[in-house]
């Protein structure tokens, strides 16, 4: 059984770029869900995607959008990046928004 | 509003010693708790949550917690912690079984004395 991966682990980008994160589900897996940890905080839920549909979102500017692919795998598009997302983002599968199987997460460095 | 306070954001424990990480929420509804631990360079691994029934929960890890309405907390306890326990642990609060509408503390690192 593979778990909850994320590409890339870690990038830099620079204020006003466009930046792409993605993750595989676990196998079986239909719910992704998204959140930002910022440093020496907890994770702050973004949006979660069901069976390729946006199932709820939390405190995020439109600049935050996902997508989930037939095959569940997703991504996190952030445009206009702002240096207050430079964050940890984690991604988390379930089957059907059930218990969450977190995966390494993905290190964006806005500078 | 809801929330989650995890009042100690760091402690330090000697090996062997017991544990206890203190955890308070608000919410309007009952809900349901949740703790994980995060190493670093890791992801999230879910300890043990707690939905409804009998308030002191068992996890992995020889970790458990005890839900308390009245106190509105959920503490992390553990009789005797080793090394490999030291990471960061988080609480959190949700209205479902799903995490992903849950609501997390700010975290208490934990090191371990040897």
């Amino acid at each position: 059984e593979t778990g909850v991966t994320q590409s890339p682990t870690h990038l830099i980008k620079t204020r006003g770029q466009q930046v792409t994160l993605r993750c595989s589900s676990q196998s079986g897996h239909n719910t992704v869900s998204w959140y930002q940890q910022a440093l020496g905080q907890g994770p702050q839920f973004i949006f979660q995607y069901y069976r390729e549909e946006e199932n709820g979102r939390g405190n995020f500017p439109p600049r935050f959008s996902g997508l989930q692919f037939p095959n569940y795998s997703s991504e996190l598009n952030v445009n206009a990046l702002e240096l207050d997302d430079s964050a940890l983002y984690l991604c988390a599968s379930s089957l059907d928004g059930d218990e969450q199987y977190f995966g390494p997460g993905t290190r964006l460095t806005v500078t | 509003a809801q929330s989650v306070t995890q009042p100690d954001i760091h402690i330090t424990v000697s090996e062997g010693a017991s544990l206890e990480l203190r955890c308070n929420y608000s919410y309007g509804a009952t809900p349901y708790l949740f703790w994980y631990v995060q190493s670093p360079g890791q992801g999230l691994q879910l300890l043990l949550k707690y939905f409804s029934g009998d308030t002191l929960v068992q996890g992995i890890k020889g970790f458990e917690a005890e839900f308390k309405r009245s106190q509105s907390s959920f503490n992390l306890r553990k009789p005797s912690v080793h090394w490999s326990d030291a990471a960061e642990y988080f609480c959190a609060v949700g209205r479902y079984s799903s995490a992903s509408k849950i609501i997390f503390g700010s975290g208490t690192r934990l090191s371990i004395r040897p």
